[in-house]
């Protein structure tokens, strides 16, 4: 059975700080990793990620894949109130783009 | 483009009750899925279509049907709603590169 796992499951930290977040899994197709944002509506993306080590940035998000050890992580530096949002990882498991998706990541910034 | 829509963006149904979720892109993409969100669940694959007259079951397809007769219409159907189903439903195309476009959103509640 397909697993994709993330921790922490919540995390509350102050304006500035920064946040790493963690996705592992267990998959038997690996296709991609997706990373994607969610702020009380629908999940928007933010990376996609399909070899290790080469590190995706955008902006104070940077992300990463090691699929030796079979996980990612999502960075964001210098945190905002805006990144306040619920973090979903998903693995790709198919050439059709059929993803199974971690439980994810609630990140709350306060000021 | 109007991206990916779904109506309605609420619903309150009765137990027993079947109803119709509807889903339409307008970005001719083949792939399009339905997912359902539940707190602390992440969104788990109801059914997922590759093309028009070609559908599939994903991880949670008990209770709902779907079908494609066109390549941008894909409507989730509820045959007889249960109070387990209160839940938040996201429909999404899949574009390039594993790009995933999702709309905003059904949150439908069974009583």
């Amino acid at each position: 059975e397909d697993k994709v796992v993330q921790s922490p499951l919540s995390l509350v930290v102050h304006e500035g700080d920064t946040v790493t977040l963690n996705c592992s899994y267990e998959v038997t197709n690996f296709r991609s990793l997706l990373w994607y944002k969610q702020e009380k509506k629908a999940p928007t993306f933010l990376f996609m990620l399909t070899s290790s080590g080469i590190e995706k940035k955008s902006g104070r998000l940077s992300s990463i894949l090691d699929k030796k050890e079979l996980f990612s992580i999502l960075n964001i530096t210098a945190t905002q109130t805006g990144d306040s949002a619920v973090y979903l990882c998903a693995v790709e498991t198919d050439s059709w783009g059929k993803l199974q998706f971690g439980a994810g990541t609630q990140v709350v910034v306060t000021p | 483009n109007a991206g990916v829509t779904q109506t309605p963006k609420f619903q309150v149904l009765k137990t027993g009750q079947s109803m119709t979720l509807q889903c339409a892109q307008d970005m001719n993409h083949e792939y399009m899925s339905w997912y359902r969100q539940d707190p602390g669940m992440g969104l788990r694959l109801i059914h997922y279509s590759v093309g028009a007259g070609i559908t599939d079951q994903g991880e949670v397809p008990n209770g709902y049907n779907v079908s494609r007769s066109t390549t941008e219409d894909f409507p989730l159907r509820l045959l007889s709603a249960a109070p387990s189903q209160t839940s938040v439903y996201f429909c999404a195309s899949r574009g390039d590169y594993s790009r995933q476009y999702f709309g905003p959103g059904t949150r439908l509640t069974v009583t």
